[in-house]
């Protein structure tokens, strides 16, 4: 069975700094992993995502995430944070194909201070 | 962009009533989801639904709960007679089924039980 571990529940850099939200995860198979935002009263955005591709993934509004095996580590990295990046972040892993069911890590807040 | 439309965003419920929380996938998708989060926990795998029936569901997909796809384009959470612990936000997801795609959520419809 899969599982991710979020190591940070919330994380507070300030605005031009960079941001790193750390995520390990746990899989029996070749794991499909992603990142999801959650804006305040808001729906769940896909930022990125790798599917055992190039191992470094870049995604939406400047942010990148880097597979490494041999950590079991997905982490998400932006070089300079902004203040519309405050939101919930989480990462997610998927076995097997593209239809199985999505497990979550408990997400981390991001705070960006002016 | 497509977009996967839930209404309402918001519906208050006295307990023991049925709720149906309404989604419309994109419409070239073949698989179909219901995820939940319950205030301040993890979004958690409810239901999936491919080729008109249930694929899979997680412990929490009981009998209380049903899920349809009456007219081809709207996807359906029924939750009979509600129980106050069944407020949360209620995602709706679809996806193409390919490895390499991940999955398009909807903004979700926050679930109050009074």
């Amino acid at each position: 069975a899969q599982s991710v571990t979020q190591l940070d529940s919330h994380v507070s850099v300030s605005e031009g700094t960079p941001v790193l939200l750390r995520c390990n995860y746990s899989s029996s198979y070749s794991p499909s992993l992603f990142w999801y935002v959650q804006h305040p009263n808001k729906g769940l955005q896909l930022l990125l995502k790798y599917t055992s591709a190039a191992t470094l993934v870049k995604g939406i509004n400047g942010f990148e995430a880097e597979f490494k095996k041999s950590e079991t580590s997905f982490h998400l990295t932006k070089p300079s944070a902004h203040m519309s990046d405050a939101a919930e972040y989480f990462c997610v892993v998927s076995d097997g194909a593209g239809n199985t069911p999505l497990v979550f890590g408990k997400g981390t807040r991001l705070s960006v201070i002016a | 962009e497509p977009e996967v439309t839930q209404t309402p965003s918001h519906q208050v419920t006295q307990m023991g009533q049925e709720v149906i929380l309404r989604c419309v996938p994109i419409s070239n998708h073949l698989y179909f989801y219901w995820y939940r989060q319950i205030l301040g926990q993890k979004v958690e795998f409810l239901v999936s639904f491919y080729n008109n029936e249930i694929s899979e569901k997680s412990e929490i997909f009981d009998d209380q709960f049903s899920v349809e796809r009456p007219d081809g384009s709207n996807f359906t959470l029924k939750i009979r007679s509600t129980k106050l612990e069944d407020s949360a936000m209620y995602f709706c997801a679809s996806g193409t089924g390919a490895t390499n795609y991940g999955y398009t959520f909807g903004s979700g419809t926050r679930l109050t039980v009074v």
